[in-house]
């Protein structure tokens, strides 16, 4: 049963627009979630992360929304770059667990 | 600073072989997570460990598969008798502590052949 789910394989958005990557969850036990890039042949590389008392958090081009009551997040870039064409994986975990949920991913292009 | 160094960065094995990763976490982490992606999926928690100790090894095949990190030297990931199934790459994280943000390394892609 999968705990995190990214519903959408694939997004592909032009240069200049937003792109927005989605995520739903189950557990209601999840308290952090985050939000990692990978290219490929590499590792992932942590993005942007929030705690459960918040329903936004901001880093510059990058913005996390979470919807508690729809076990929801997504994941806003604007404006979209083609540097940042890579595959997205939402996570989850709980404070006191030790092993972040990972979902299937999302590949984002974006052309120029 | 170094980063989390895996290696090899792939690694070829015959059915039946044994296949061992390794991960030198960052300087300062004692925290390690080993992570397996599989085609087309996510990554999947296999282990966690601290110097010397399993904290949690829930995600873990029950058989082959066996993980330590002593108190010198890296972390080592041990698959006895790969199979063709055990082809997958597989990611190694640090962290500080518990809850920190992890660092990934870039990952051990192995093929069982």
């Amino acid at each position: 049963d999968q705990q995190v789910k990214q519903n959408s394989p694939s997004l592909s958005v032009q240069e200049g627009r937003i792109s927005i990557l989605n995520c739903d969850y189950t557990n209601s036990m999840f308290d952090y979630f985050l939000w990692y890039k990978k290219y490929p042949a590499e590792g992932p590389t942590f993005l942007i992360s929030i705690s459960s008392i918040k329903d936004k958090n901001e880093d510059g081009r990058f913005t996390v929304f979470l919807n508690k009551s729809a076990k929801h997040l997504s994941l806003h870039i604007v404006p979209s770059q083609p540097g940042d064409s890579a595959v997205y994986f939402c996570a989850a975990a709980n404070q006191a667990g030790t092993a972040l949920i990972f979902g299937k991913g999302t590949t984002l292009s974006v052309s120029s | 600073n170094a980063g989390v160094m895996q290696n090899p960065r792939h690694l070829v094995r015959r059915r039946g072989q044994e296949a061992r990763l390794r991960c030198s976490p960052m300087k300062g982490h004692s925290h390690v997570y080993w992570y397996r992606q599989l085609p087309e999926e996510g990554l999947k928690f296999m282990v966690y460990l601290q110097k010397e100790n399993i904290i949690d090894e829930s995600g873990m095949p029950k058989e082959r598969f066996s993980a330590e990190f002593p108190k010198e030297g890296p972390s080592i990931l041990r698959i006895q008798q790969v199979v063709r199934g055990d082809s997958a790459a597989y990611f190694c994280a640090s962290s500080q502590a518990v809850g920190d943000g992890y660092t990934f390394g870039s990952g051990t892609r192995l093929t069982v052949v």
